[in-house]
C-alpha cells in the first residue's frame, strides 16, 4: 500500500540552529500537508502544497514539494522554543485521507 | 477553519466496558474521521464517516468494536466496545476543510485498567 516515509525521527537542536525534516513517498501524491503537534496537543495544519516543484514560507519556515511530487520537505531556520513539538507530514490519496508520515519530534537543548 | 470539541477529554475505564466519545463541530462538514494515536507516534486512520452512510473502517478496524454514528452534519460518536488494555491511546476526531486539510478536535485520552 501507499507510505509515506519520514525522517528523521527525532532532531536535537540548539535554540538558534536549523531544522529539517523530510518525507517520501512510494507514489506520487496529489498534494502533501504538513502539521504540527505540540506535546500534549493535538495535530494543527500548517500548509498544503499541490504543485511540482513547489515552495512555500512561512515566516522561519520553508516548505519545498519535489518536482515529481513524491518528496517533500520542512525547513526552520533558527529555531525557538515555539517551535518545539512534532511535525508531521501527509500525502494525500484520492478519496480525501491523508497517508501519515511517522512525524519528526524537535527537541531544544537545554 | 472548524473548531471542533471532544468530549470526555480524559477517561479511565475498566477492561469489558464501553466509551461513547462525542465530536462536536461548530460549522457543517461532510467528511469527518476518527483516528487512533499512541503517545509518541503517528496518527492511525479508524473510519471515515459520512453524513447519511455508513462509515467506512480502515483494514484492522471493525464496526462491531468501533460503532460510529453521524446523525448529522456537526456531530458524530464513537464508541470503542467491550475495551481491553490495548485500547489504550489518544482517540482525535477531524473534519475535511474547504481545500481538503483536516482539521483536529482535542482528542479523548483513555485508559484501560
Amino acid at each position: 500500500g501507499q507510505q509515506v516515509m519520514q525522517i528523521p525521527q527525532y532532531q536535537h537542536v540548539q535554540e538558534g540552529e536549523d531544522f529539517t525534516t523530510y518525507c517520501n513517498s512510494s507514489t506520487t501524491l496529489s498534494n502533501i500537508q504538513w502539521y504540527k503537534q505540540r506535546p500534549g496537543g493535538h495535530p494543527v495544519f500548517l500548509i498544503q502544497l499541490v504543485k511540482s516543484g513547489e515552495v512555500k514560507k512561512q515566516k522561519r519556515l520553508t516548505f519545498q514539494f519535489g518536482e515529481a511530487k513524491k518528496n517533500s520537505s520542512l525547513h526552520i531556520t533558527a529555531t525557538q522554543t515555539t517551535d518545539v513539538g512534532t511535525y508531521f507530514c501527509a500525502g494525500e490519496d484520492s478519496n480525501y485521507q491523508l497517508i501519515w508520515g511517522a512525524g519528526t519530534k524537535l527537541i531544544i537543548k537545554p | 477553519s472548524a473548531v471542533i470539541s471532544q468530549k470526555p477529554s480524559r477517561d479511565i475505564c475498566q477492561r469489558g466496558t464501553s466509551l461513547t466519545i462525542q465530536c462536536q463541530v461548530d460549522s457543517q462538514v461532510t467528511m469527518m474521521f476518527w483516528y487512533r494515536q499512541q503517545p509518541g507516534q503517528s496518527l492511525t486512520l479508524i473510519a471515515t464517516a459520512n453524513q447519511g452512510s455508513e462509515a467506512t473502517y480502515e483494514s484492522g478496524f471493525v464496526i462491531d468494536k468501533f460503532p460510529i454514528s453521524r446523525p448529522n452534519l456537526t456531530f458524530s460518536t464513537l464508541t470503542v466496545s467491550n475495551m481491553s488494555p490495548e485500547d489504550s491511546s489518544i482517540y482525535l476526531c477531524s473534519v475535511l476543510g474547504g481545500t481538503y486539510e483536516q482539521y483536529f478536535g482535542p482528542g479523548t485520552r483513555l485508559t484501560v485498567t
